[in-house]
């Protein structure tokens, strides 16, 4: 079973819709994050959680809300969508606190598409 | 403001030869570099990394470079196989200031390895 999973895997949807994007780790991580890939642009960071209580944004937040509802589960919003958020959306995972620094483990991804 | 770049888009290779992908940083707080690999409709799998306290890190047929002074790291692949054709994306991240406990990605590069 994979580690981290994300829900839905496609989505389309239409301009000004509300869309929940799901993420969910068995890993054991207190840190999840959410970034979206764009072509050329590499991974940007939406939002970022060290642990339940702790929500960070990230360098591109605008548009998007996150809730942390538990350590295993980390859902992104798109509370009114619009075409230039247009991309393929990742979660990942860390664990920081072993010591082994920053290296981050990634879900399958969602593709979403506003029409 | 792109402090991770990955300047060459793509890099084509026979099998059996040498692939060197390359890796520009520009914010020297910068600590620690990972090199993930990403095969189409899949999340970004972590390949290997490097502290800045090294120079080189091996793992099999993967090497990492670091040259702190030039601000760049490498990725060494040898030999190549068509198995390892894929995007692959150098991220980077700080043990203090405003990118602690986040990862910076570069843009990408698509490496095509020819049988």
């Amino acid at each position: 079973d994979a580690d981290v999973t994300q829900t839905p895997r496609n989505r389309i949807t239409k301009t000004g819709k509300r869309i929940m994007l799901e993420c969910s780790q068995t890993k054991g991580h207190d840190r999840m994050y959410w970034y979206r890939q764009d072509p050329g642009l590499g991974l940007r960071l939406i939002y970022y959680s060290f642990d339940v209580k702790d929500i960070n944004k990230g360098e591109i937040s605008d548009g998007y809300s996150v809730s942390r509802q538990a350590q295993a589960k980390f859902s992104l919003s798109l509370e009114s969508a619009i075409p230039n958020q247009t991309a393929l959306y990742f979660c990942a995972t860390s664990d920081f606190t072993s010591g082994s620094t920053d290296t981050q483990y990634f879900g399958p991804g969602t593709r979403l598409t506003v029409l | 403001d792109q402090q991770v770049k990955q300047n060459s888009p793509s890099l084509s290779v026979q099998e059996g030869r040498i692939s060197i992908l390359n890796c520009d940083y520009t914010n020297s707080m910068f600590d620690y570099f990972l090199w993930y690999k990403k095969y189409p409709a899949e999340g970004p799998t972590f390949l290997i990394s490097i502290s800045s306290i090294k120079d080189k890190n091996e793992d099999g047929r993967f090497t990492v470079f670091l040259n702190k002074s030039a601000k760049h790291l490498s990725l060494h692949i040898v030999p190549s196989q068509p198995g390892d054709s894929a995007v692959y994306f150098c991220a980077a991240s700080a043990m203090g200031g405003t990118s602690y406990g986040k990862l910076t990605f570069g843009q990408g590069t698509i490496l095509t390895v020819h049988p």
